[in-house]
């Protein structure tokens, strides 16, 4: 199965901080790939889909971008409602795999 | 408004089995693919399973193939999977998602809540 990276594993920002998150395939997954969030107690809820296209609804301050093996989720402007785990997931191939995780924690 | 909601989680022996349902409404169901996805305790995502949207194709992951099965029910809007030979492992919150894609391989644009399944002595 195609083994995704997240990194930081966890990060702490202040409300209007930039923040990126990054993702590494363990093989080229084209543009394959979708950003979610997920607040606690809460089902995750997608906000980039194909690495840049965001989903309908989504605020524009989020953003993906990247092809092949590395990507980026982009928070422009941190909100207070952003404090959240974010999660990346291929689509390249089943096994369907997602990544570890990136905590966004108040600094 | 799309909604979906699980049910059938609870506690449950090692070796035994479970059957999860998800009733959907507010979309045409039986135009969807549908899948479950699982989030064992303070763990990540892991995606189960998918089928079509007419029932006739289904993919696994490794790791409940031959154990799981996933179904739909089109006329009562109703998606299943039955769990045999539970595993502590398989302990986990399960979702129930939309897919728009077929089977193709795909992310999820709807969520539920999800159910807890805890596998324990």
């Amino acid at each position: 199965a195609i083994q995704l990276t997240q990194s930081p594993s966890s990060l702490s920002a202040s409300v209007g901080d930039r923040v990126t998150i990054t993702c590494r395939a363990s093989q080229g997954i084209s543009s394959a790939l979708a950003w979610y969030q997920q607040r606690p107690g809460k089902p995750p809820k997608v906000l980039i889909y194909d690495a840049s296209n965001l989903e309908s609804g989504v605020p524009p301050r989020f953003s993906g971008s990247g092809s092949g093996t590395d990507f980026t989720l982009t928070i422009s402007s941190l909100q207070p409602e952003d404090f959240a785990t974010y999660y990346c997931q291929q689509f390249n191939t089943y096994d369907l795999t997602f990544g570890g995780g990136t905590k966004v924690e108040v600094k | 408004q799309v909604q979906l909601v699980e049910s059938g989680g609870g506690v449950v022996q090692p070796g035994r089995s479970l059957r999860l349902s998800c009733a959907a409404s507010g979309f045409t169901f039986s135009n969807y693919a549908m899948e479950w996805v699982r989030q064992a305790p303070g763990k990540g995502l892991e995606w189960v399973a998918i089928i079509s949207y007419d029932g006739t194709n289904k993919y696994y992951a490794d790791s409940v193939e031959g154990r799981f099965t996933i179904s739909r029910d089109n006329s009562k809007n109703t998606l299943y999977v039955q769990m045999n030979s539970l595993r502590a492992e398989d302990s986990a919150v399960y979702y129930c998602a939309r897919t728009l894609r077929g089977v193709s391989p795909s992310y999820f644009d709807s969520w539920g809540q999800g159910t807890l399944v805890t596998v324990s002595s």
